[in-house]
Parts: C-alpha cells; sequence; structure tokens
C-alpha cells in the first residue's frame, strides 16, 4: 500500500515563527488532506489539496503530486498552533502519516 | 456547521466488560461513519468503515466480534468494545461523512478514551 511520510516529526519554535510541514508519499495520489489535532485530541480539516495551492489565513498548502509530496506552511505562528499535524491519503482506505508535533512556546 | 459528537469522552472499565461509544452527526446526515483508533503519539488507524444499513467493512487485523458496529441510522454509528482487556485501552476516534466520496470532507468527533483495568 501507499507509504505517507511526515517531516520533521517534532517541532518547537518560538510564538511568531514561521515554519513548513512536509508529507512525502510513495505513490500517486488524486486525494490528499491536511488536520491539524489539538492538545485535546479534537481532529480539525485544513485543507483538501490533491494539487496545486491553498491557503487559509495563516496557513497554506502546496501538493506538487508528480513529485508526490504536499507541504504545509504556517506563518506568524501562535500557542493555539501547537498541535499534531497530519497528512493523510486516500488509496481505497485513508492512511495518515506519522504526523508532525508542533510545540508553540509563548 | 458538520459537528460530530461522541459520547462518553472519557472511560473507564475493569477488564472483561463491554464498553459502547456513540458517535452522532449533530445537523447533518451522514451515510458513512469511520472508526479510528490511536495509541499515545501514534497516527491514526482506520478499524472499520460503516454505511447506514449495511454492516461495516472492517480493516485486515481487526476483530469483528471484539468491535462491534452498528450504524443504525443517518445519525448514528455506535462501536461496542465487547470484553475489553487492558490491550484495548486507546483513543478511539469517529468521523462522518456525507457520502465517503474521494473528495467528500470527513468531520471528526471530539474522541473517547477508553482505560481498561
Amino acid at each position: 500500500g501507499i507509504q505517507v511520510e511526515q517531516s520533521p516529526p517534532d517541532l518547537i519554535l518560538q510564538e511568531g515563527a514561521n515554519s513548513t510541514l512536509r508529507c512525502n508519499f510513495s505513490d500517486s495520489v488524486n486525494n490528499l488532506q491536511w488536520f491539524h489535532q489539538n492538545p485535546w485530541g479534537q481532529l480539525i480539516n485544513l485543507f483538501y489539496i490533491p494539487s496545486g495551492t491553498k491557503q487559509n489565513g495563516r496557513l497554506s498548502a502546496t501538493t506538487v503530486a508528480t513529485e508526490r509530496y504536499s507541504l504545509l506552511y504556517i506563518s506568524s505562528s501562535q500557542t493555539t498552533d501547537s498541535g499534531v499535524y497530519f497528512c493523510a491519503v486516500r488509496d481505497g482506505k485513508i492512511i495518515f502519516g506519522k504526523g508532525t508535533r508542533l510545540h508553540i512556546l509563548p | 456547521g458538520a459537528v460530530v459528537s461522541q459520547h462518553p469522552s472519557r472511560v473507564i472499565c475493569k477488564s472483561g466488560t463491554s464498553v459502547k461509544i456513540e458517535c452522532r452527526s449533530l445537523d447533518f446526515q451522514a451515510t458513512t461513519m469511520f472508526w479510528y483508533r490511536q495509541f499515545p503519539k501514534q497516527s491514526l488507524m482506520l478499524m472499520a468503515t460503516s454505511n447506514e444499513g449495511s454492516k461495516a467493512t472492517y480493516e485486515q487485523g481487526v476483530e469483528k466480534d471484539k468491535f462491534l458496529i452498528n450504524h443504525a441510522s443517518l445519525t448514528l454509528s455506535t462501536l461496542t468494545v465487547t470484553s475489553a482487556h487492558p490491550e484495548d485501552s486507546s483513543f478511539y476516534i469517529c468521523s462522518a461523512s456525507t457520502s465517503g466520496g474521494i473528495s467528500d470532507t470527513q468531520y471528526f468527533g471530539p474522541g473517547t478514551r477508553l482505560t481498561v483495568l
């Protein structure tokens, strides 16, 4: 099946910093999503982005399907951005990466 | 809109008992619901997919008789962990979508933390 790898596994940043999270996938997909899991466990959809670029406030995402990767950009980080960011692809079923654990320091 | 609730949010039970977790879509009809399991600091693992009115489809390695799933209506799915044991302790998350299509948005519940003593 498709392998989904995320990097870095952990990231600690000062409030106000920018960050880039990466998701690599091993095969062609036509479905890629980014999620944020807050410290209490709630998952929130961020982007459905099989290709191209999307922006939502301080967050944006770019997927280059031909090169099998996606990037999530977080600008001007806030403490509320802390949590785990997952990318997921669908290969029949949804396959999640292992996530990037982000901790924003005040 | 698109709120999914789970009940209970946390449960502690003795080994050998059964635990039922409810997943409800509050303001939309969920044709398809998904059940995930997440161990501490791990990713989400899909356990099963359920469609209203039909039997759930379980992922490889998930015991059907241990994790009973019932999708009784378009707004309710239940997961029953039968004869729970300490190794079943985990964070269980449900999600719901309106069609389960490849680009259909999944809305996640807040999760249920199960601890089996």
